[in-house]
């Protein structure tokens, strides 16, 4: 069946400029994450879902992010006023529950690059 | 939250040799998972190992973990220059979230 899919694969903008990142994760799993990548780093946590809610978004690095997942379904990242130190690879992974032995499901990410 | 540390950070061999990655962690777990990402890709689940088991195998993969010394390690038999990617654990706190926690992960380069 289909995976993660995100898109764009790649983003170029300007600083200062609002971009948003969507998910669409695999049908029927309730679980979303968001994590963030930069060169030659760990994943950095950012924000999950279980269903449409979000029961911890304290990785959220500003309140220039936000996100939020419609219908237990798609799900989009929204950062405002982007700086350069945005610039990264954001990861979304899905998996079908929160239970602690469900393995996650990434797509490719998004590169983001700001100027 | 905590992170596991992968160790080392860049490993580089010959095709046939085995390849020994570890990962330590700070507080006590649900469990350990270990990933692999090629480049630009997104990561794949490789294996999970709870936190009462001592060792898992699957293919050329073997896992081990020791939860007294709080670390894991992760072994890939008879490499292929396929095997090529970055690797990384990730650890579930016990009693926390169900936030899958990543370390930096190990460059690990097969030669053919």
């Amino acid at each position: 069946g289909a995976g993660v899919s995100q898109s764009p694969s790649n983003k170029v903008t300007e600083k200062g400029k609002d971009v948003e990142l969507r998910c669409d994760p695999i049908s029927g799993h309730t679980a979303l994450y968001w994590y963030r990548q930069s060169l030659g780093q760990g994943l950095e946590f950012l924000i999950y879902f279980q269903g449409n809610s979000a029961p911890d978004k304290s990785g959220l690095p500003s309140d220039r992010f936000s996100a939020e997942r419609t219908g237990g379904s798609v799900s989009t990242l929204t950062i405002q006023r982007t700086q350069q130190e945005d610039s990264a690879v954001y990861l979304c992974a899905s998996s079908l529950a929160t239970a602690r032995s469900s393995p996650l499901h990434f797509g490719n990410g998004t590169r983001l690059t700001v100027t | 939250s905590q992170q596991g540390e992968e160790d080392p950070q860049a490993l580089s061999i010959q095709e046939g040799e085995n390849a020994t990655m570890n990962c330590s962690y700070k507080t006590s777990i649900n469990n350990l998972q270990w990933y692999r990402q090629n480049s630009g890709r997104g990561l794949v689940h490789l294996i999970l190992i709870r936190s009462n088991e001592r060792e898992k195998h699957s293919g050329r993969l073997r896992v081990t973990l020791d939860t007294s010394k709080k670390s894991s390690s992760l072994l890939i038999t008879a490499s292929r220059a396929a095997d090529t990617a970055s690797y990384f654990c990730a650890t579930d706190e016990a009693g926390g979230s169900y936030i899958p926690t990543f370390g930096r992960g190990t460059s690990l380069i097969v030669h053919p």
